[in-house]
């Protein structure tokens, strides 16, 4: 158990409907990440916040987006979803954003099913 | 561009079998390499992290080597429960800091 906890582990909906995604990260760390994972595809990461802030951005489509409370969590909405959607979503911590890079650690994913 | 290549895509060895995972890199600057276990459909764990050319870690029947090129996973007597795709992922200098994540190598060890 990485510490890292997801809701919900599985969702399944429409194409064109909309959900969120939830993420809380391990205890101290700082920093959120989001990747999505298709079943021919290696781990893409999708953005990056650091202490509420967003930090960094990969191939992100701009029907999604995320951010970060105050309390650290965070939430990936993903809006006008298509069949291509349908992946594994998973969220990584670490601890924060110093010189060295910090180890991220993974949660046991969400499994998304666009019908 | 930064890119990271791991081979063989999969492996199949028999128990006690030791062999080693290639994850070759070009980045410029390397910050960090990380080595990662996925099983299917669960998040990946994290193995090891390797700093700098020479560095070695070992975990059980893991141990993980770097070079200035690529980072070798070396899987000494493998159990079955060892069968899992291994992810290797580095970070440099520029790209702000995100993570560059090879394809994985899945591993069958076969009792």
């Amino acid at each position: 158990d990485s510490g890292v906890t997801q809701t919900p582990k599985h969702l399944i909906t429409a194409t064109g409907q909309r959900v969120t995604l939830r993420c809380s990260p391990r205890s101290g760390d700082l920093s959120v990440y989001w990747y999505q994972q298709s079943l021919d595809q290696g781990l893409q990461f999708l953005i990056q916040y650091y202490n509420g802030e967003e930090r960094a951005k990969g191939n992100i489509l701009e029907r999604f987006s995320a951010q970060q409370f105050p309390d650290l969590h965070s939430e990936l909405n993903l809006s006008s979803l298509e069949l291509g959607d349908s992946a594994l979503y998973f969220c990584a911590s670490s601890v924060g954003w110093g010189d060295r890079q910090e180890t991220q650690y993974f949660g046991p994913g969400t499994r998304l099913l666009v019908l | 561009e930064d890119q990271v290549t791991q081979s063989p895509e999969a492996l199949r060895l028999q128990e006690g079998e030791s062999s080693s995972l290639n994850c070759s890199y070009t980045v410029s600057g390397l910050r960090g390499l990380f080595w990662y276990r996925q099983d299917p459909g669960k998040g990946p764990e994290f193995l090891f992290t390797l700093y700098s050319a020479g560095e070695e870690k070992e975990k059980e029947r893991l141990k993980a080597t770097l070079t200035k090129k690529e980072s070798f996973l070396h899987i000494t007597a493998p159990k079955p429960e060892d069968s899992a795709t291994y992810l290797c992922a580095v970070v440099g200098a520029g790209n702000n800091r995100k993570l560059i994540w090879g394809l994985g190598t899945s591993l069958a060890v076969n009792p």
